[in-house]
């Protein structure tokens, strides 16, 4: 169970695009779909963003998006907001039911 | 309204026991796959442990197999992670997820768990 990795931070203006990126290996990742992206601003619990690498639940924004290339997943954030600031992770179903989590990545809008 | 709602959480002495609870409602709970996801202070989320409806499948990350066993009761909607061996790494907020064709959409607010002597 090896975490994925994540940037530790990245920052845009408001109005600008980020992106950040979630590395895995052949065996997740690149392997099937199921690679989701949370949300969690300080003090609060997780909030699921994209799931199967780009579906958006209900309520989420369209300028939220996810992809995926190899065995690096990327959640797009466009025309950034304050709001936006927050710690974003991202997961990825394993063999045999299990997960595994990046280390997370702090987005700063300033 | 869906909601979960954790509780058990305290301050217990390293080696010592812990259950967890969580209380689930608003969805048809014996349909859906649980899991239990950790923090640790100023840390990453921290996949815990899985537990299928029918209670047909259960997994549990490195870290806490042979320690923590996860249960459920589909009669009373409810959630349970046990918790044995407690390790003062083992200080967390634990948070009780709902699984959506392996993604986490519904969390709980979370319950602390402090190892400390």
């Amino acid at each position: 169970q090896s975490a994925l990795t994540q940037p530790r931070s990245v920052s845009g203006s408001p109005g600008q695009s980020v992106a950040i990126s979630c590395t895995g290996t052949s065996s997740d990742i690149s392997y099937h779909n199921h690679v989701s992206w949370y949300q969690q601003r300080p003090g609060k619990a997780p909030k699921l963003m994209i799931s199967e690498v780009n579906k958006r639940p209900s309520g989420v924004p369209e300028r939220f998006s996810g992809s995926k290339s190899g065995s690096t997943a990327s959640l797009t954030i466009s025309g950034l907001q304050v709001e936006d600031e927050a710690d974003y992770y991202c997961c990825t179903f394993e063999e045999n039911f299990t997960w595994v989590f990046g280390g997370g990545t702090k987005l700063t809008v300033l | 309204e869906v909601q979960l709602v954790e509780s058990g959480g305290g301050l217990v002495q390293p080696g010592g026991s812990l259950r967890l609870s969580c209380a689930a409602s608003g969805f048809a709970f014996n349909t859906y796959p649980m899991n239990w996801v950790r923090q640790a202070p100023g840390k990453g989320l921290e996949w815990v442990s899985h537990i299928r409806s029918g209670s047909n499948t259960i997994t549990y990350a490195d870290s806490v197999k042979g320690r923590f066993t996860v249960s459920r009761d589909d009669a009373t909607n409810s959630l349970f992670l046990h918790m044995n061996t407690l390790r003062a790494e083992d200080t967390a907020i634990y948070y009780c997820v709902r699984d959506d064709y392996w993604a986490f959409d519904i969390w709980g607010r979370g319950t602390v768990v402090a190892v400390s002597s």
